[in-house]
């Protein structure tokens, strides 16, 4: 199976920071990659796909970028509301596993 | 407006079984794989299982390969998961997801609590 492993776990940043989170499988997955975001007591809500592609209705400060292996998701100016956990996931094979989680907490 | 409502979860004793089902409205249901997902408490995000379209192809983690089927009714817009010998480790929230690629939608999710 293709391990999916984010880093870091979890990070501290204030209102207006730049953020990246880095997502790295154990073998190409190509572009097969989704970024969520999930706040606490909700279930997650889809960011990005296709490593790049922003969702309708997702705000411009996020973005994501890489190929193969390694993958990254940008927040450009953390808002209030970013305050969550987020969590990338191949979708290259249909055992589509996800990474660990990567929890942004507030400074 | 696409919706997702699980059900069926409760409390179960250990080796103990139980259905897991997922209505699903406003989309085309057969066209799309359909998805489980569990998160145990205070953990993050595990696949389960997925079917296709069809329900033809069934897949699933290894954590549950054996005591897991994922089923749907096509007829009836609805997912399943029977689940089989469940452990304490199968404590979680079950949440069904449509699939289109990166999965767009989810349920609010059923929590499942194995423990004597």
């Amino acid at each position: 199976d293709i391990q999916m492993t984010q880093s870091p776990s979890t990070l501290s940043a204030s209102v207006g920071d730049r953020v990246t989170i880095t997502c790295r499988a154990s073998q190409s997955i190509n572009n097969w990659l989704a970024w969520y975001q999930q706040k606490s007591g909700e279930a997650p809500k889809l960011l990005i796909s296709q490593a790049s592609s922003l969702e309708s209705g997702v705000p411009s400060r996020f973005s994501g970028g890489g190929s193969g292996t390694e993958f990254t998701l940008t927040i450009s100016s953390l808002q209030p509301d970013d305050f969550a956990t987020y969590y990338c996931q191949q979708y290259n094979s249909y055992s589509r596993t996800f990474g660990q989680g990567t929890k942004v907490e507030i400074k | 407006e696409v919706q997702l409502l699980e059900s069926g979860g409760g409390l179960v004793q250990p080796g103990g079984s139980l259905r897991l089902s997922c209505a699903a409205s406003g989309f085309t249901f057969h066209i799309y794989a359909m998805n489980w997902v569990r998160q145990a408490p205070g953990k993050g995000l595990e696949w389960v299982s997925a079917t296709s379209g069809s329900g033809v192809s069934t897949y699933y983690a290894d954590s549950v390969k054996g005591r897991f089927t994922i089923s749907r009714d096509n007829s009836k817009n609805t997912l399943y998961l029977q689940m089989n010998s469940l452990r304490a480790e199968d404590t979680a929230i079950y949440y069904c997801a449509k699939a289109r690629g990166g999965f767009d939608y989810w349920g609010l999710g059923t929590l499942v609590t194995v423990s004597s």
